[in-house]
This record gives C-alpha cells, structure tokens and sequence, in this order.
C-alpha cells in the first residue's frame, strides 16, 4: 500500500504566473481534499474532491481550481499568482462511506514560493 | 474559525506523560473530536478520534470530558520524536468532513 505523494516538493513561481500541483491518493480512498498551509498557521482547507466531483469549499478565490481523474488523484490549479498564495500545499486522500469515517492521511506537501 | 481553544505551547520530559489540553465549548451533538499532528514542515498525522467515550490506540489516549466541552490528548511516555505540533478539530460526520485547524499546540519533549 503506497501512500499519499506529492509533486513536486519545491516549487518557485512569479506574480501573475500560474501553477499546477499534483496530489496521488492513497490506494483504495476516493476522496481528495486540499489546504494551505501558511507559516506558523494551521491548514486551511480549500476544497475536496470525491469521486471527481467538487464536494465542498473553503474560503478561496475562483482562481483556486481543482481536479480529480478517474484514478482519483488530484490537481490543484492556481492562477494569477499573488505573493501571499506563497505556502505549504497540502493534498489529503480519504475515504468516504456512509457516516463512516476514515481519517485522512497527508502528503508531504509542496511548498510554493511566489516571489 | 477554528472551534477549538489549545494552549500554544507545552514542555514536557522525556519519558514522562504529556497531557494536552482542549476546549471546544460549542461542539454540537453529532460533532468528532480528532487529534493530528504536524512534525516540522511535514504533512499532518492523524492520532485518534473519539466522539464521547475515552479512545486509546497505539499511539495515545483521548479524555472527553463528560460535558464534551474539553478534552485531554494524552501521550503515555513522550519521546524526542514526539515533538510536534499538535492540533485538536472539532467536525461533523457530514460528507464533507472538511477539517478547520487552529493554531494547535507547538510541544516540546526534552531529554
């Protein structure tokens, strides 16, 4: 059983540019969901996806899209790069089933810096 | 906004008892209280969870007091590799399950 990965790990991007950031899922959970993790603040989620379908959202500016493919790993897409959007990325995998809840399992994160 | 107060930092010895405190004052019936941690600049690591009786697994031990209102995380022998960033979230069983992270509580172990 594979875990949660992230890619890439680093990543430095300018104001205005756009950046795609990539999430594989854990083996078995069809549930993604995306925070943002600025220094020395808790995660704050973004938005999930199950089974491709947007299933709830955070505070976030359109800019911030998403998607989830069939195997059910994940992108997220931000546009018109700002300087605060510089953060961990953190993707988390889970499965949804009934009322029954699965704990999410985190990646390693990307870390975008937006100079 | 996070619906859990933690204290934002604790010391603790290594091999002692590490006991974490949280209140979650307006936690609703059918809401979870979950623990994570964030060791530095990793992702998050799920703990435990419970919703009103006491949880233990392998890695600790969670006290919800009997009002729910608060709850104690509880790390039986506390070693080096135990300090970290540890949160308490309060969420609903909704299919949604989305999780709103405080500030958590930044806990030192020291030999």
């Amino acid at each position: 059983e594979t875990g949660v990965t992230q890619s890439p790990t680093h990543l430095i991007k300018t104001r205005g540019q756009q950046v795609t950031l990539r999430c594989s899922s854990q083996s078995g959970h069809n549930t993604v969901s995306w925070y943002q993790q600025a220094l020395g603040q808790g995660p704050q989620f973004i938005f999930q996806y199950y089974r491709e379908e947007e299933n709830g959202r955070g505070n976030f500016p359109p800019r911030f899209s998403g998607l989830q493919f069939p195997n059910y790993s994940s992108e997220l897409n931000v546009n018109a790069l700002e300087l605060d959007d510089s953060a961990l990325y953190l993707c988390a995998s889970s499965s949804l089933a009934g009322e029954s809840y699965n704990e999410q399992f985190f990646g390693p994160g990307t870390r975008l810096t937006v100079l | 906004d996070a619906k859990t107060t933690q204290p934002p930092s604790m010391d603790c010895a290594e091999g002692r008892a590490a006991n974490l405190p949280c209140n979650h004052s307006t936690i609703s019936g059918n809401e979870y209280v979950y623990w994570y941690r964030q060791i530095h600049s990793q992702g998050p690591q799920y703990i435990i969870h419970g919703l009103k009786n006491n949880e233990t697994n392998e890695m600790a031990s969670l006290i919800i007091t009997e009002d729910r209102k608060s709850s104690t995380l509880i790390l039986p022998h506390a070693t080096l590799r135990d300090t970290a960033v540890y949160y308490c979230i309060v969420t609903n069983a909704g299919n949604n399950r989305k999780l709103i992270w405080g500030l958590g509580t930044s806990l030192a172990v020291n030999p």
